[in-house]
């Protein structure tokens, strides 16, 4: 598979456990955020996603929180599994420009 | 429905060669964006298409560029390539007209030796 990131960090759960990642982003002004999950030899897939207008929204098994005040992102995954496994990355969106995507952490379930 | 696919998955070229890359979008999607990922720089983002017209464009040189046809398919090329050009090139398809959600294709891996 794809060698994504060589030096990313990485956060090693617990099977079961909650995780959370957490990304900062740069711009103030931007309209949109997503994060994508990217398996080894896969391109990245989407999560979830919330505008910059909302503080928290949830999917199935997932939570993103957007804190404005201190540019702060995080996705919180419930009930960690072992295919969870894989790469998370956030990016930041603002209309009429382009997406600008984080460094990425690397998620490692224990068994 | 067929995901966004990417031709060819692995290539190898030798420096200064030039070398094009293909995107075919999830059938209806009419916005093509471009990005390289390497282990170093991460996900950068090259370029956009969207009705034939690039929208939006990256932070690279001028040696990348790309179009769009008029089903939506998309060609990125890259001129007189250099070493540092090594990476993943993913190609990500969405429904465009300021819809952002964006579904990624496997990548097309590219050595340059």
């Amino acid at each position: 598979g794809e060698s994504v990131g060589l030096h990313l960090p990485t956060l090693s759960v617990q099977e079961g456990d909650n995780s959370i990642i957490n990304c900062a982003y740069s711009n103030s002004a931007s309209d949109y955020f997503i994060w994508y999950k990217q398996e080894s030899g896969k391109g990245p897939q989407f999560i979830i996603d919330i505008r910059s207008n909302m503080d928290k929204r949830q999917g199935q098994r997932v939570t993103v929180l957007l804190n404005k005040t201190v540019k702060h992102l995080s996705l919180q995954i419930a009930a960690t599994q072992p295919g969870d496994s894989a790469v998370y990355f956030c990016a930041e969106f603002f209309y009429g420009q382009n997406f600008v995507f984080g460094p990425g952490t690397r998620l490692s379930v224990l068994p | 429905k067929a995901g966004v696919t990417q031709t060819p998955r692995y290539l190898i070229k030798t420096r200064g060669q030039q070398v094009t890359l293909s995107c075919s979008p999830i059938s209806g999607h009419r916005s093509v964006s471009w990005y390289q990922q390497t282990p170093g720089q991460g996900l950068q983002f090259l370029f956009e298409y969207f009705s034939e017209t690039q929208r939006n464009k990256g932070n690279f040189p001028g040696r990348f560029s790309g179009r769009q046809f008029s089903n939506s398919r998309s060609e990125m090329n890259v001129s007189t390539l250099e070493l540092g050009d090594s990476a993943l090139y993913l190609c990500a398809s969405s429904l465009g007209g300021g819809l952002v959600e964006q579904y990624f294709g496997p990548g097309t891996r590219l050595t340059v030796t």
